[in-house]
């Protein structure tokens, strides 16, 4: 059974940082693409950053540039959202969510997310 | 870009619910449907645009093509009560979401 559980959620204040991680099993890791999908109080969803199996290709919304960085470790089964300078409209709550392969783009397995407050 | 109609749908139980999924650009049959009910994550019920996804009932068909996608539920059961989000997965790797479609049993 295909199990993601992220972590690292909280309350941070603007221009802090912190890390997310997901932690999966179930499945061959580095076979599958791994998204971050958020969403904001009361909000849809939006797609975030993706990486791909190999940890060799990695993407990113535009308002996310330059400030997040999405990465993998395929030797414990865990991607990681790196999140710096964060702003208020960062606020959400941030799925893990798995591939069907490595470069499908729709996901039918997800963790249960973790909430991010970024609030003074 | 993304665009669902209606807002919200109210349905009595047993009757047909039809949700709407536009894109301003073609997305080919790159196109997935979601559930996401109140403090769960999202479920994925259909792609390709027609494929069930594992544990899908019967009840839930896609169909479209190209710019145009619909989301049938044949008879709307209590436990439908969610929202329906469209995704395009065609502008690899920037995938959108729809802003959804509230589905209420009337």
């Amino acid at each position: 059974e295909v199990q993601l559980l992220e972590s690292g959620g909280g309350l941070v204040q603007p221009g802090g940082s912190l890390r997310l991680s997901c932690a999966s099993s179930g499945f061959t890791f580095s076979n599958f693409a791994l998204a971050w999908v958020r969403q904001g109080p009361g909000k849809g969803l939006e797609w975030v950053s993706a990486i791909s199996g190999s940890g060799g290709s990695k993407y990113y919304i535009d308002s996310v540039k330059g400030r997040f960085i999405i990465s993998r470790d395929n030797s414990k089964n865990t991607v990681y959202l790196q999140m710096n300078s964060l702003r208020a409209e960062d606020t959400a709550v941030y799925y893990c969510a798995k591939d069907r392969s490595d470069s499908t783009g729709y996901y039918p397995n997800w963790g249960q997310g973790t909430l991010v407050t970024v609030s003074s | 870009v993304m665009t669902q109609s209606p807002a919200t749908l109210s349905v009595s139980p047993g009757e047909r619910a039809t949700l709407s999924c536009r894109a301003s650009q073609s997305v080919s049959d790159n196109l997935a449907w979601y559930q996401q009910k109140p403090g769960q994550a999202p479920r994925l019920l259909i792609y390709g645009p027609s494929t069930r996804a594992t544990g899908t009932p019967d009840r839930f068909s896609g169909s479209g093509s190209g710019t145009e996608f619909t989301l049938t539920i044949s008879s709307l059961q209590s436990e439908d009560s969610a929202v329906y989000y469209c995704q395009q997965y065609d502008s690899w790797p920037l995938w959108t979401f729809g802003p959804g479609t509230k589905v209420e049993i009337k």
